[in-house]
């Protein structure tokens, strides 16, 4: 079945780096842009970044600008975030999600992992 | 864009009718409007896209309405397995949430 895996989530403390991963199956995972989208806790969701479905194209929320990066290796079908210089405001669930588009609609982020937590405290 | 949706808590019976609505700071498409659903301990899950589009197996009682700057989600019914928080997000102009509704048996 269609499937996101998020992995990497922990505590870490502020300014140090951590790097998400997320595994997807059931889908050609090449062919769909990759988005991570974080909650807070008790808080609502936040978009973080994109990749195109090439991986050419990458695009950041401006609080993660400069200190996140978004890569896919679509050979073994995962998406990572690697995150530096972490805050205590990144402490977050990190969802890994697919966007479903075709030539002339945009479907929504469709398919959702479990979530991975990152908690950043000293 | 900034999405302000309301209320933030709506209290309600099985069986009523619940509207939820999605304001936008700016004008949004509404091919680029969706909605979800998120219970407690789990991720969200698409319903709506394309501001009035239904997603596979969502059941009919949910629908959604809107344009330019306002936008509804309407679920016709309520069941008890429909209590939860709804949020709206836009992906016309980057990709923004409305804060939440919170959808709560009364």
């Amino acid at each position: 079945q269609v499937q996101l895996v998020e992995s990497g989530g922990g505590v870490v403390q502020p300014g140090r780096s951590l790097r998400l991963s997320c595994e997807a199956s059931g889908f050609t995972f090449s062919s769909y842009a990759m988005h991570w989208v974080r909650q807070a806790p008790g808080k609502g969701l936040e978009w973080v970044a994109v990749i195109s479905y090439d991986g050419i194209n990458k695009y950041y929320e401006d609080s993660a600008k400069g200190r996140f990066t978004i890569s896919r290796d679509n050979s073994n079908n995962t998406v990572s975030l690697q995150m530096t210089s972490l805050r205590v405001e990144d402490t977050a669930i990190y969802y890994c999600v697919r966007m479903t588009t075709s030539a002339t609609k945009i479907y929504g982020f469709d398919v959702w992992g479990q979530g991975t937590t990152v908690i950043v405290s000293s | 864009i900034v999405l302000t949706q309301s209320p933030g808590t709506l209290s309600l019976s099985p069986g009523e009718r619940a509207t939820l609505s999605c304001r936008a700071s700016q004008s949004v498409r509404s091919e680029y409007l969706a909605w979800y659903q998120q219970k407690p301990g789990q991720a969200p899950r698409l319903l709506i896209y394309g501001a009035s589009s239904r997603t596979t197996g969502i059941p009919d009682r949910f629908s959604g309405s809107g344009s330019g700057t306002d936008f509804t989600l309407t679920i016709s019914r309520l069941e008890p397995e429909d209590f939860a928080v709804y949020y709206c997000q836009q992906y016309d102009s980057s990709i923004t949430f409305g804060q939440g509704t919170r959808l709560e048996i009364k």
